[in-house]
This record gives C-alpha cells, structure tokens and sequence, in this order.
C-alpha cells in the first residue's frame, strides 16, 4: 500500500517556465512534508518542507503547497532552470514519535534550454 | 565538515554470499537509517536507529541486519544476498528533533549475480 504517490514519473518543461510536481498521501496522521532533490550518482538532498499547520512555504524559486482537505502537495520551481534537471522524492512523516520518512516514488524532471 | 560516508559505493557479489555495507556520519546525529532505491518503488526503508544498541524494522526489512554499537555507524548486512537485492542503498542520519531534515550519504551500488 503505497502511502505516499507521485503519479508522474517524468516531466518535461522549458527553461524559465513554471515546474509544478505533484504529491498525494493516503495517511491523515501525516504532519510533516519534505521535498528532497537527486542527481544522479548522488544522494537525495533536502529541498523544502512544510508543516500541516501551513499552507505553503517559500524558500527563493521553490514554493510548496499543501492541501490538507485533499491530500495533497505540490512543488512549485519559477523559473525553472537547468540545474533543476534531477529525480525530485517527496516525503511524509508523522512528526510525534517517529523521525521515519514515507517517500514516494519520484518525479524526474527535465528542463529544457 | 561533518558529513555521511558509505562504503563501497560499488559492489558486486554472488547470490549465497554475506555482504555489508558501511555508513558512517560524523554529525554525531542519534537518528541512522537505510533505504533502498529501485525504479518504480521510490526510496524504501529497510531498518533504522534512533541511538546506540536501538535497531528497528522498515519496510523491506526481509534478508537484511543492522547492529548500532557507535554512535557514528550503522553497518547493513546481507546475510545471504540474492538477486532481488540488486540495487542503490542509501545512508541516512538526522538529529532526532522536531523538524530536523535526513541528511543523506552518497550512495553503494550493490549488484548480485
């Protein structure tokens, strides 16, 4: 049972346009959320987060929103860029008790100069 | 700098064999996690450490072992490897509070033929 679904595997999108990767979870228990980054041959690095008791969360190009109602969020990357080129992993977590993450299983996102 | 290294980050091995991989931090983090990634299932948690002599089961914990005796390691261990556990298998360490983000090491390879 896969708790944490990216239902897009790849996305193509065009230098200095808008990025938006999608993310929807199963578990309402779920407060915390984590988009993390990977190249290849290296490891996934963290990117942003929000906490339940937000909506979004802004950090520069990267802006991630989270719809509780409806289980869902998405990463917003404007503009995107080249270097955004990579496999982006979302993540959840029930923040009390537990410092495990449910990720998904990744959106690999190409931009195209 | 603090950092998380694995080692080897190639490996390959026949079926039957026992391997293990290493991981070491020197955040001096009490959190310590494994995962593996394979197309299509994302990054999967096999076991995990919330301090020393503490080891938990993850997700695809089947045919795998972890001993935390430091705070700085969590060796994986095959104990028998077989070809289904062909994959990237990933390191990870935060520092067990609230809101504190994994920090992931580079990555092993493992192939078993």
């Amino acid at each position: 049972d896969q708790q944490v679904k990216q239902n897009s595997p790849s996305l193509s999108v065009q230098e200095g346009r808008i990025s938006i990767l999608n993310c929807d979870y199963t578990n309402s228990m779920f407060d915390y959320f984590l988009w993390y980054k990977k190249y290849p041959a290296e490891g996934p690095t963290f990117l942003i987060s929000i906490s339940s008791i937000k909506d979004k969360n802004e950090d520069g190009r990267f802006t991630v929103f989270l719809n509780k109602s409806a289980k869902h969020l998405s990463l917003h990357i404007v503009p995107s860029q080249p270097g955004d080129s990579a496999v982006y992993f979302c993540a959840a977590s029930v923040s009390s008790g537990t410092y495990k993450y449910i990720f998904g299983t990744g959106t690999r996102l190409k931009v195209l100069a | 700098d603090a950092e998380i290294t694995q080692s080897p980050r190639h490996k390959i091995t026949e079926t039957g064999r026992q391997v293990t991989l290493a991981c070491h931090q020197t955040w001096n983090h009490n959190n310590m996690f494994w995962y593996r990634q394979d197309l299509g299932h994302g990054l999967r948690l096999i076991h995990y450490s919330y301090g020393v002599q503490d080891t938990n089961k993850g997700e695809v914990s089947d045919g795998y072992s972890v001993s935390r005796s430091n705070t700085e390691d969590l060796p994986l261990t095959l104990e028998s490897a077989a070809s289904s556990q062909t994959s990237v298998y990933f390191c990870a360490s935060s520092a067990g509070t609230r809101g504190e983000t994994q920090y992931f090491g580079p990555g092993t390879r493992l192939l078993v033929l």
